[in-house]
């Protein structure tokens, strides 16, 4: 059984600091990492996908994959209110087409 | 949501109707995915399709539920003898060839 492992929370972290989330998979033969953000009501956004060990950076954002350890992580920079929401992890192996998705990590950022 | 459309927004059904969801993926997109999220839950995979074919039905409860996506027109999710379980947020999502996925708004289904 392939499995996403997050933290459900909440994460609570203070304005202008930097956020922290982090993401454990089970299948070694992941490929490709997404974090999505899920405002409350909402659908899921896109924030950012990652395909090889190492940083990648996008603004504020900064998603590290650790695929040693199986770990994929989102830093959020200069934490804003405006970030408080849900974060979902995916996954997606090499064997098929499915994204197995973690249950979310929920992250308030208190002012 | 990347051009996917969803409707309707909100749906309310009493027990034992039938509820019809649809979804429209990114222009020029043939492939859709269907979730559905419980409050307070993650988001469950149901259904994968392309036009006039399904690939993975595998999340899909074995009785009254059942997915299409049709030549022409939107896919459709239908829930026959829908019971107040039913009652979530069905998602649609568009993929594209990097594997990423574009969600649409959802619709709210709410079983009296």
């Amino acid at each position: 059984q392939k499995e996403v492992e997050q933290n459900s929370g909440p994460l609570s972290v203070p304005e202008g600091a930097i956020a922290s989330l982090n993401c454990t998979y089970s299948d070694r033969g992941s490929q490709s990492f997404f974090w999505y953000r899920q405002y409350s009501g909402k659908s899921p956004e896109l924030i950012m996908f990652i395909y090889s060990n190492g940083d990648k950076e996008d603004g504020r954002f900064t998603a590290q994959l650790n695929k040693a350890s199986q770990y994929v992580s989102l830093l959020i920079r200069d934490s804003q209110p405006s970030d408080s929401a849900t974060y979902l992890c995916a996954v997606k192996g090499d064997s098929n087409y499915q994204l197995i998705w973690g249950a979310g990590t929920k992250l308030i950022i208190k002012p | 949501n990347a051009g996917v459309m969803q409707n309707p927004r909100h749906l309310v059904r009493r027990r034992g109707q039938e509820a019809r969801l649809r979804c429209s993926p990114m222009k020029g997109h043939s492939h859709v995915y269907w979730y559905r999220q419980l409050p307070e839950e993650g988001l469950k995979f149901m259904v994968y399709l392309q036009k006039e074919n399904i690939i993975d039905e595998s999340g899909m409860p074995k009785e009254r539920f059942s997915a299409e996506f049709p030549k022409e027109g939107p896919s459709i999710l239908r829930i026959q003898q829908v019971v107040r379980g039913d009652s979530a947020a069905y998602f649609c999502a568009s993929p594209t060839s990097t594997d990423t996925q574009y969600f649409g708004p959802g619709t709210r289904l709410t079983v009296l």
